[in-house]
């Protein structure tokens, strides 16, 4: 069965530097690999995704990600990040018929 | 174009009360999914519908919870009844088709509280 770990629960970093959101998948085939964003009190939107093609994905918000079929990860990076970024992650992989599993999710807090 | 659009957005209810919660997909799209997100379990899939048909509800937690998608624009998800126990967020979401490929978009979630 398809699963995905996000090992970190919270990350904190300061504002301006960069970021990296690790994700791991378990999956039989190809697989479909997104990331959401998650604001407080708000639904999930959607940063990239990932179908075929170039490993390194780039997305909304200055947001990029780079699959890496040996380690079976998705990770989502960005050189610099803003006090808005603060939010909750989700990594998420497409299965059969569309059914998205996702990660535990990790919350991104900025300081400034 | 409008996106997921659920009602209502916040809902406190007795235990024992019946609770609807309601979605329209976005127009053109075929699937449809409810998931539901806490603190415990994170997001788990419900239900999900494709061409207004219910394709797999493996993931509805018991009889009390049912989902109808009566036609193309609109779907809606029954608690009866409700328990504490179900106090979470639930999102709706669709898509264009079923498959794996396709980006699911989600609507902006009924925070329900059962008290």
């Amino acid at each position: 069965a398809q699963s995905v770990t996000q090992p970190d629960i919270h990350i904190t970093v300061s504002e301006g530097a960069s970021l990296e959101l690790r994700c791991n998948y378990s999956y039989g085939a190809t697989p479909y690999l997104f990331w959401y964003v998650q604001s407080p009190g708000q639904g999930l939107q959607l940063l990239l995704k990932y179908f075929s093609g170039d490993t390194l994905v780039q997305g909304i918000k200055g947001f990029e990600a780079e699959f890496k079929r040996s380690q079976s990860s998705f990770n989502l990076r960005k050189p610099s990040v803003h006090w808005s970024d603060a939010a909750e992650y989700f990594c998420a992989v497409g299965a059969y018929g569309n059914k998205l599993v996702f990660g535990a999710g990790t919350i991104l807090r900025v300081k400034s | 174009d409008a996106g997921v659009i659920q009602s209502p957005r916040h809902e406190v209810t007795e235990m024992g009360q019946e609770v609807t919660l309601r979605c329209k997909p976005i127009s053109g799209h075929n699937s449809l999914f409810w998931y539901r997100q806490t603190m415990m379990r994170g997001l788990e899939l419900l239900i999900y519908f494709n061409n207004n048909v219910p394709i797999d509800d493996s993931g509805m937690p018991e009889d009390r919870f049912s989902a109808k998608m009566p036609n193309a624009s609109f779907s809606t998800l029954k608690i009866q009844p409700s328990e504490p126990r179900d106090s979470a967020v639930y999102f709706c979401a669709s898509s264009l088709d079923v498959g794996a490929g396709n980006t699911i978009y989600f609507g902006e979630g009924s925070w329900l509280t059962v008290v």
